[in-house]
Formats: structure tokens, sequence, C-alpha cells
């Protein structure tokens, strides 16, 4: 098994621009998500996804959309990148995330952008 | 919401000698815990987690967690550390659907 990879590992944009981050999993995970993070601050969730066709926002959602159309698949979109974008990106997945779930989350080798 | 709390930005010690990550937590109910391990540009690594049971819990790398209830703690330990322990580690709790991770806390372990 890849596990969770990710793609590009960097990435610079200008102000303005829009890209998408690429994240596949290939353990049949019902739960994917999307982390940034920054220095001193661990790791905030963008984005999760809690199956195919079904996502919700976490605490840090602006400025970010993203799509569920396959199982193995979670692109993150940004619409248009702004400097306070610049950081480090996971996306995760574990099996399940029901409300009460144990399940542990594995986490892909990140992507880190930088906006000019 | 949950919460977890790493109150040492930075921990050294010297190879060989035992090595103690804090982690203190805030929660209503039963509190998941976990500890996740991330060496320079890699992703994070799992290395153990608590649910129920014994308060101690043996991981990954020769690292184990203490669960104090009454303390609020689940700080994470390993008797004898190597250089290669030397990483940023963070603690998370279960919060809904998500983790809530602390601000990660440095370790360096010097030859």
């Amino acid at each position: 098994n890849a596990g969770v990879t990710q793609t590009p590992k960097f990435q610079v944009l200008k102000t303005g621009q829009s890209m998408t981050l690429q994240c596949a999993q290939d353990m049949n995970h019902e739960y994917m998500s999307w982390y940034r993070q920054d220095p001193g601050m661990g790791l905030r969730l963008i984005h999760y996804s809690v199956g195919a066709g079904i996502t919700d926002q976490g605490e840090v959602p602006n400025g970010y959309n993203v799509s569920r159309s396959t199982t193995e698949d979670f692109p993150l979109r940004l619409l248009s990148a702004a400097p306070s974008q610049t950081s480090v990106y996971f996306c995760a997945s574990s099996y399940t995330q029901r409300r009460y779930s144990t399940d542990t989350q594995y986490f892909g080798p990140g992507t880190r952008l930088t906006v000019l | 919401a949950q919460s977890v709390a790493q109150p040492e930005d930075q921990v050294n010690v010297a190879e060989g000698n035992p090595l103690t990550v804090k982690c203190t937590y805030s929660v209503s109910g039963n509190p998941y815990l976990f500890w996740y391990v991330q060496y320079p540009n890699r992703g994070l690594q799992f290395l153990l987690k608590y649910i129920t049971g014994d308060n101690l819990v043996k991981g990954s790398y020769g690292f184990e967690a203490e669960f104090n209830k009454s303390q609020t703690s689940f700080h994470l330990k390993k008797p004898s550390a190597l250089v290669s322990d030397s990483a940023l580690y963070f603690c998370a709790v279960r919060d809904g659907y998500k983790l809530s991770f602390g601000a990660g806390t440095t370790v360096t372990v010097r030859a």
C-alpha cells in the first residue's frame, strides 16, 4: 500500500492564483481530511469528508474548497491564493471518524505552499 | 470543545537519558488521546493512543504514555532517548469529527 499520497510536495503561487492540492489514499478509508500546519499553532482542520459525496467544514475553511467524488481522492482547491495561506498542508485518512470513533488517522507527507 | 495543551515548546535531553514530553487535556466525557511524531520534512506518524483501560499505553519506537485522570495529563515517555528521537511531537484529542492538536514540542536529543 502506498498509504496517503500528496502532490505536489512544494508549490509557489502568486497572490490571486488558484490551484489544487491532490490527496489520494489506497486503504479504502471512509474518512479524509485536510489540515494546515503553522508554526506554534499545531494542525488546524480545514475540511473533512466522511465518505464519497459528503464534505463538511473544519475550523479554518475560508478560501478553500473540497469535493469527494471517489473514496480514494480528496482534492483541496485554493480559489484565490493569499499570503495568509502560506503553510504546510497535510491530508489524513482513517477507516471512519464517526463522532466518537477512535480510529487512527494516517497522514500524507505534506505540501509546502508559499504564496507571494 | 476538547483541547490539549503542550506546556513546553522545546525539550532537550542527552542520549541515554529519560525523555518526557508533557501534555494536558480538557475534555467533557471520556478522552481519546493520541501522540504523533513529525520528523523533519515528513508527515505525522502515529505513536500511540489512549482509549480506555490501562493507564500506561505502549506505542511505537519504545515510547509509552501515562494517562492520569486526576491531573488531566497524558505525558509521553521514553526510558532511554536516542539521537534519532529528535523531532516535533504532537499531542491530540478526538473532538467530534476531528483531532484537536497541541502546538507541538520540539525534542532535541544530543549525543
